[in-house]
């Protein structure tokens, strides 16, 4: 598969277990986040969002908690399996309406079986 | 699948030369946004289109250009070509405009030689 990225910051939990994956932001005016799951050789996949106006949103085993004060975001996935292994992405968008995002480096999960 | 598809899946081209990168979006969805994915650089956001007109700009060169048609499929232009420029080249689409879900491509690796 394509490699991402060279020297990401690297994950490696056990099939079942619960995995957090942070984020620092950089931009105390962003006001919306969103985390990308990205597989070898395939393009970013949208995960979850949330707006500055929230501290925490749950989806599907995934949870998104948001600090604003330390500017810091982290995704956690409950139960992770191998399917989950991807590079993971925060993007933070700058308040005003326009879709202007800035993309973290990401996160290499690593879901050992 | 997405429901996007881009062409080619891979370009093979030389400095100074000029490609042209095609994005179809997911049936229905008005909006194209064009990102570049690099080594060094990560996940970059370019620039985004709404039913053919251009909404917000991100780190775009100016060798670079791109535009939507009114079949809404768009076309990101590559001009004079760097070695830097080589990278994966991703489409995403979404219903609307601004901030929405979005839905990547396969996207094109590019390589300049």
């Amino acid at each position: 598969g394509e490699s991402v990225g060279l020297h990401l910051p690297t994950l490696s939990v056990q099939e079942g277990d619960n995995s957090i994956i942070n984020c620092a932001y950089s931009n105390s005016a962003s006001d919306y986040f969103i985390w990308y799951k990205q597989e070898s050789g395939k393009g970013p996949q949208f995960i979850i969002d949330i707006r500055s106006n929230m501290d925490k949103r749950q989806g599907q085993r995934v949870t998104v908690l948001l600090n604003k004060t330390v500017k810091h975001l982290s995704l956690q996935i409950a139960a992770t399996q191998p399917g989950d292994s991807a590079v993971y992405f925060c993007a933070e968008n700058l308040s005003g309406g326009s879709y202007i995002p800035t993309f973290g480096r990401g996160t290499s999960l690593i879901v050992h079986p | 699948d997405s429901g996007v598809t881009q062409t080619p899946k891979h370009l093979i081209t030389a400095t100074g030369q000029r490609v042209t990168l095609r994005c179809s979006p997911r049936s229905g969805d008005l909006s194209v946004y064009w990102y570049q994915q690099s080594l060094d650089q990560g996940l970059q956001f370019l620039i985004h289109y709404y039913n053919g007109e251009e909404r917000a700009k991100g780190n775009i060169l100016e060798r670079f250009s791109a535009q939507q048609f009114p079949d809404l499929h768009s076309e990101l232009n590559l001009s004079s070509l760097e070695l830097g420029d080589s990278a994966l080249y991703f489409c995403a689409s979404s219903p609307r405009t601004g901030i929405d879900e979005q839905f990547f491509g396969p996207g094109t690796r590019l390589t300049v030689l």
